[in-house]
């Protein structure tokens, strides 16, 4: 069974950039998380996505980051504009039906804000 | 406010002895807790899971204490192995709520040869 896949690996922008990330969870997998992973720090959800549907976007900053999961199967991450304090590693996870499960991890994408 | 907290960043053992990695939480409705794995440049892994109902969850090596009193749970690696080298994630989450989960600081294990 194939995993959780996330595309760039790696990122450099500069500040005020635009950037997107994408991932495709496990297949049949309903449920689908971004989180923020600062170093140093454990990872931070910011949005989760039932299918095509929004559940908890509660610490996702609006102004600037955005993230759509259209057909409830690959979703993508977007942070317009982009500051220094955004460099962090951006995971995405999936699981099955979401509560109370084990969520899988993709490997991240490194993003470096200068 | 941290909900999950795990206070030692690092832990160095020596190969074969055991591993105790320790996580404490604030949050009375957690009822469902896991522990993750992650090598460097890589998502984290699952590793063990323990639901409240219960005090202690075994896979192989690696078992899982609960004390819900304490609200305390820890991570015991017996043996340690080399390769169990990485960073610990302890994680809660509530299913009350949409599954979401509350991930502790992480703790680095160096296991010696």
């Amino acid at each position: 069974e194939a995993g959780v896949a996330q595309s760039p690996r790696y990122k450099i922008i500069e500040k005020r950039q635009s950037v997107a990330f994408w991932c495709n969870p496990i297949s049949g997998h309903a449920t689908l998380y971004w989180y923020q992973q600062i170093l140093g720090q454990g990872p931070k959800l910011l949005i989760q996505f039932q299918n095509n549907g929004v559940v908890d976007d509660s610490q996702l900053p609006k102004d600037r980051f955005s993230a759509e999961r259209l057909k409830g199967v690959d979703s993508t991450l977007k942070i317009q504009p982009a500051k220094l304090e955004d460099s962090a590693v951006y995971l995405c996870a999936s699981s099955f039906r979401g509560r109370g499960e084990t969520q899988y991890f993709g490997p991240g994408t490194r993003l470096l804000v200068l | 406010d941290q909900q999950v907290k795990q206070n030692s960043p690092s832990l160095s053992v020596q190969e074969g002895r055991i591993s105790i990695l320790n996580c404490d939480y604030t949050n009375s409705m957690f009822d469902y807790f896991l522990w993750y794995k992650k090598y460097p440049a890589e998502g984290p892994t699952f590793l063990i899971s323990i639901s409240s109902i219960k005090d202690k969850n075994e896979d192989g090596r690696f078992t899982v204490f609960l004390n819900k009193s304490a609200k305390h749970l820890s991570l015991h690696i017996v043996p340690s192995q080399p390769g169990d080298s990485a960073v610990y994630f302890c994680a809660a989450t509530s299913s009350g709520n949409t599954g979401k989960l509350i991930f502790g600081q992480g703790t680095t294990l160096q296991v010696k040869p």
